[in-house]
């Protein structure tokens, strides 16, 4: 049982360009988030997607685009990247409590 | 608005020593409790949580977390710490009604480290 699976695992880009990461999750979860952690600031969401079809902005949704694909699948997009949106990024799922996380993917932008 | 605080950024115990995990939160309506653990180079694993009922509750590995309704708290406490728990601890809280129901809501770490 795979749960939350997120690719790639690592990435080093250069400032301006564009890439998606990708999330999956196998538990048929209705709720797909996204969060960025960063040294001493904990997670923070970005996007979330209440239910296939719906999107909503979390706390620091500034520089990035989601896609909800269908229920497995839910994206994030950095269009033109940036050296402050170096971070470890997690998607997680839940239908109730508690959320399920992926192993993260860490990004790094120069 | 709700906020999650822990108090220590980094604990520093030795083996076989008790540890505390210190976590506050604010929040205008009731409130689901989380801690969550994270190893070196590892995304997060669900540690514990108080959904209802009993305001004490365990981990299979020794952990336990009490609710403090009156102190907004949610402590995380092991009466005697491994070399292997070393790792960040999160807490973290999801609110019961809202616009925002099911998001949670995250302190900014505890790193614990245990030294022999």
């Amino acid at each position: 049982n795979a749960g939350v699976t997120q690719t790639p695992k690592f990435q080093v880009l250069k400032t301006g360009q564009s890439m998606t990461l990708q999330c999956a999750q196998d538990m048929n979860h209705n709720s797909m988030y996204w969060y960025r952690q960063d040294p001493g600031m904990g997670l923070r969401l970005i996007y979330y997607s209440a239910s296939e079809g719906t999107t909503d902005k979390g706390e620091v949704p500034n520089g990035y685009n989601v896609s909800r694909l269908n229920k497995r699948e839910f994206s994030l997009r950095l269009e033109s990247a940036a050296p402050s949106q170096t971070s470890v990024y997690f998607c997680a799922s839940r239908e109730s409590q508690p959320q399920h996380f992926g192993d993260g993917t860490r990004l790094s932008i120069l | 608005a709700q906020s999650v605080t822990q108090l220590d950024s980094q604990v520093p115990v030795f083996e076989e020593a008790p540890v505390e995990l210190r976590c506050n939160y604010s929040s205008s309506v009731s409130v689901y409790l989380f801690w969550y653990v994270q190893y070196p180079n590892q995304g997060l694993q669900l540690l514990l949580k108080y959904l209802s009922g009993s305001t004490l509750v365990e981990s299979i590995n020794g952990f336990e977390a009490e609710f403090n309704k009156s102190q907004t708290s949610f402590h995380l406490r092991k009466p005697s710490v491994h070399i292997s728990d070393t790792a960040e601890y999160f807490c973290a809280v999801s609110l019961l009604r809202g616009s925002t129901l099911g998001r949670l809501y995250f302190g900014r770490g505890t790193q614990l480290t245990v030294w022999p």
